[in-house]
């Protein structure tokens, strides 16, 4: 088992509707937690980051964390064309260590 | 400030061959990584260093050496390239010292080995 999950997509949605991106990983211990988006060719830029049980959210943004279902989530609402990309979940899983899920390709059409 | 700059941007090597990925920070951040990235396989880390002077191997070390030279400069250093080393590789800083905080990450270098 991969210790962070994503499905790989891709996923399709229409423009100004919401997108869910969804993530598990397998060790218990982790705390903090983090979405980075990436466009084609370019390097990952930190969307939001996570610490807290519940709902975070930034502008259209909310990421949801439950840490008893090892479970990370994000809501991407109103959706753009500028947001198609791929969303990377990461896990800070002991001091430095980040591991990466393989991303999530997100096409909004308009 | 140019934020995490690396170089070169694209390089191609013959198997067996060596060569040193440079990478520099101007926020004077604590830690520093290295990753390569993988279709299909998401960003995989292969060393980072917490503070000048300490590194420590990440998931996949095999293959690779790296050296902080200072606070600002991290580099990374095949030493006799492989074709399963064709890759993308990021650099990424950090303001913590033990994780857990935001990594800002370079533009990234394509490797291809041949």
């Amino acid at each position: 088992q991969k210790e962070v999950e994503q499905n790989s997509g891709p996923l399709s949605v229409p423009e100004g509707a919401i997108a869910s991106l969804n993530c598990t990983y397998s060790d218990r211990g982790s705390q903090s937690f983090f979405w980075y988006r990436q466009y084609s060719g370019k390097s990952p830029e930190l969307i939001m980051f996570i610490y807290s049980n519940g709902d975070k959210e930034d502008g259209r943004f909310t990421a949801q964390l439950n840490k008893a279902s090892q479970y990370v989530s994000l809501l991407i609402r109103d959706s753009q064309p500028s947001d198609s990309a791929t969303y990377l979940c990461a896990v800070n899983i002991l001091f430095n260590d980040m591991r990466f899920g393989a991303g999530t390709r997100l096409t909004v059409k308009p | 400030n140019a934020g995490v700059t690396q170089t070169p941007k694209f390089q191609v090597l013959k198997t067996g061959q060596s060569m040193t990925l440079q990478c520099a920070q101007d926020m004077n951040h604590n830690s520093m990584y290295w990753y390569r990235q993988d279709p299909g396989m998401g960003l995989r880390l292969i060393y980072y260093s917490a503070s000048e002077g300490t590194t420590d191997k990440g998931e996949v070390p095999n293959g690779y050496n790296v050296s902080r030279l200072n606070k600002r400069e991290f580099s990374l250093r095949l030493e006799s390239a492989a074709p399963s080393q064709t890759s993308v590789y990021f650099c990424a800083s950090s303001p913590g010292l033990a994780g857990g905080l935001e990594q800002f990450f370079g533009p990234g270098t394509r490797l291809t080995v041949l």
